[in-house]
């Protein structure tokens, strides 16, 4: 079945730890993106990418990395967790920037 | 500033009855509505689309309408059934820009 796979599904991790965020979409979507989802505040992006090769930031980039080597997948990397870094982060992608956007089912990552 | 927001945050409807969902955004340059559906544990799903260019549009059982006189967006369910219990957002697009902007959404609760 098509769609985006997001992976680990959930995560603890000891603040200051690296931790790296895997999407991949077999929908052959140019554009992904990366969300966090708070209580209360809804969903934000971190970092999008319009196409291979090509990131840009989001309204809530920092202390975050992507990068996007392929069509397929968009990780999303935590150099250094902090304990504010903890929420439900979504993976979504779209054939452009001017069609619905797709999501994946989330990682639930709590830094302690 | 931007912002797309929810009149009610819960709404309880009568299985078999419509509900009524409902969004106002201030944005008058968006040019792109989203509605999108979340069940507990699982990533936001896209339900219906309107481009600012339309005041309404039919799908499935649902039905979106958009006032941009007022910056109003609604989402109408027909005959709802359980299945149809969760939380809904709407989200608002100016394709200028890369940003998705997503509303706190409403929980939608069926009873039987």
């Amino acid at each position: 079945i098509a769609g985006i796979t997001q992976a680990p599904t959930s995560q603890i991790l000891a603040a200051g730890r690296r931790m790296t965020l895997r999407c991949t979409q077999d929908m052959r979507h140019n554009a992904m993106y990366w969300y966090r989802q708070d209580l209360g505040l809804g969903l934000r992006l971190i970092h999008y990418s319009n196409t291979a090769g090509t990131t840009g930031k989001g309204e809530v980039p920092d202390g975050y990395s992507v990068s996007r080597a392929n069509t397929d997948d968009f990780p999303l990397t935590l150099a250094s967790a902090v304990p504010s870094q903890t929420s439900v982060y979504f993976c979504a992608s779209s054939v452009n920037r001017a069609q619905p956007q797709h999501f994946g089912d989330g990682t639930r990552l709590s830094i302690l | 500033g931007e912002s797309v927001g929810l009149h009610l945050p819960t709404l309880s409807v009568q299985e078999g009855d419509n509900s009524i969902i409902n969004c106002a955004y201030s944005n008058s340059a968006s040019d792109y509505f989203i509605w999108y559906k979340q069940e507990s544990g699982k990533g936001p799903q896209f339900i219906i689309d309107i481009r600012s260019n339309m005041d309404k549009r039919q799908g499935q059982r649902v039905t979106v309408l958009l006032n941009k006189t007022v910056k109003h967006l609604s989402l109408q369910i027909a005959a709802t059934q359980p299945g149809d219990s969760a939380v809904y957002f709407c989200a608002e697009k100016d394709f200028g820009n890369e940003k998705l902007t997503f509303g706190t959404g409403t929980r939608l609760t069926i009873i039987p």
